[in-house]
């Protein structure tokens, strides 16, 4: 069963857009965490934030944005204003807090901003 | 800085050949992971290890094997190589559990 699923494969936007990628997870641990990845076409994936179950404060950093929401089960990531550098696939992930360390992957979202 | 390492940036082998793939941490680091990413599959766990000698299966360890001696040191092992083990293969590290990954560049491996 998909733990993590971003329901969003491919996203086209236009430089200076703000976009919003979607991450639904599941989990009946009380303890968990939230990451999200990005991949740029380099292919090494770079670690974005870390965000734990009892910390739902919002997050920004810089042109980013993490909207953490127990109630609906997301943690959704905003970039505003993009440019054509965001350009990457970016991965949401989850850490169960019963499993031994293993994160649990979305299968991405391919973002792609054009001049 | 933190630095995972892989052997190869890309590596083409024949089937039925044992192939290696190393992975090498800097950081003292407990846990080592291993994936295969595939278009529009994502990433998915083929084996971890969360101690030297200690090794747990993913969700398609089928095909493969681990080998973790030393903590800065993961192999992936493919017994008998197959065509479609063709991908890219990802090592990652994290100091403990809930802690984020740190990824190698990935080796791109085809079998022919």
């Amino acid at each position: 069963a998909q733990k993590v699923t971003q329901a969003q494969t491919e996203i086209s936007v236009v430089e200076k857009e703000d976009v919003t990628l979607d991450c639904v997870y599941e989990t009946r641990d009380t303890t968990y965490y939230l990451f999200w990845y990005k991949q740029p076409p380099s292919g090494e994936l770079v670690f974005l934030i870390r965000r734990n179950s009892f910390d739902e404060q919002n997050e920004i950093s810089g042109r980013y944005s993490w909207n953490f929401q127990k109630s609906t089960s997301s943690f959704n990531f905003t970039i505003t204003a993009s440019q054509v550098v965001d350009s990457a696939v970016y991965f949401c992930a989850l850490y169960r807090g019963s499993t031994l360390g293993r994160l649990y992957f979305g299968r991405g979202t391919q973002l792609t901003v054009w001049p | 800085d933190v630095k995972v390492t892989q052997s190869s940036r890309y590596l083409v082998k024949r089937t039925g050949e044992k192939v290696f793939l190393e992975c090498v941490q800097d950081m003292d680091h407990e846990n080592m992971f291993w994936y295969r990413q595939d278009p529009g599959l994502g990433l998915r766990l083929i084996y971890f290890s969360y101690d030297v000698k200690m090794k747990e299966k993913g969700d398609i360890p089928e095909g493969y094997s681990v080998s973790r001696e030393k903590k800065e040191r993961f192999s992936l092992i493919l017994e008998s190589a197959s065509t479609n083990q063709t991908s890219m293969y990802l090592c990652a590290s994290s100091p403990d559990r809930g802690y984020e990954q740190y990824f190698g560049p990935g080796t791109r491996l085809t079998v022919t």
